[in-house]
């Protein structure tokens, strides 16, 4: 199975900052199939990025995605408050589906 | 507006089963798969299996063959989710998502958190 690993672990930022979250995968996520999930406390998980880079329908464009091959990451250009949550990777190239660990990005 | 909405909390024993019911609204629900995650309290988010409506195929994460069982009733749009012989560590919330294109997960039901305890 294909392993993802998300750093850093948690990430202290201050509103209007920029953030960079990264996803690593053990082998190639072929086509790109990687998407990225915000999580708040109590909620499911919402979809940001699908595809390694395509915005999910109402996500506004401080989200963005990048990345191929085994190396993603999650760029949100400037925070804004209700940003703060845990942050996830997703691979669903290659059977079994698998999720990064998280990334926590708390207000500093 | 798609909407999963799942059936309620949960307490079971070690060595239940649980059927958790998944159902679906606002699109056509033979046109896309359902799948199944957990996040046990505290932890991340973990895959269990993903079911195609239409062709009423799954499939299951390794870690969970012999004890899952994934169906649908196109009849009601309804997903659900069996899990037998329950441990302790199945204790967590399980989603359903519809599942689109090659496997991104857009919609999410509310979460059911299941309990497993002696």
């Amino acid at each position: 199975e294909i392993v993802l690993t998300q750093s850093p672990g948690t990430l202290s930022l201050s509103p209007g900052e920029r953030a960079t979250l990264s996803c690593r995968a053990s082998h190639s996520v072929s086509s790109n199939y990687l998407a990225w999930y915000q999580q708040k406390p109590g909620l499911a998980p919402r979809l940001l990025i699908y595809g390694a880079s395509s915005r999910a329908t109402g996500i506004p464009d401080r989200f963005s995605g990048s990345g191929s091959g085994t190396d993603f990451t999650l760029t949100i250009s400037r925070l804004e408050p209700e940003d703060f949550a845990v942050y996830y990777c997703h691979q669903y190239s290659t059977s079994p589906d698998t999720f990064g660990q998280g990334t926590k990005l708390e207000i500093k | 507006q798609v909407q999963l909405v799942q059936s309620g909390a949960e307490v079971k024993k070690p060595g239940d089963s649980l059927k958790v019911s998944c159902k679906a609204s606002d699109y056509t629900f033979s046109a896309y798969g359902i799948s199944w995650v957990r996040q046990a309290p505290g932890q991340g988010l973990e895959w269990l299996g993903w079911i195609s409506v239409y062709k009423h195929t799954t499939n299951d994460a390794h870690k969970f063959q012999g004890r899952v069982n994934l169906t649908t009733d196109t009849a009601t749009s309804t997903a659900y989710l069996e899990l037998r012989t329950l441990r302790s560590d199945d204790t967590a919330v399980y989603y359903c998502a519809r599942a689109n294109g090659m496997g991104w997960l857009p919609s999410w039901g509310q979460g059911t958190l299941v309990t497993v305890s002696s």
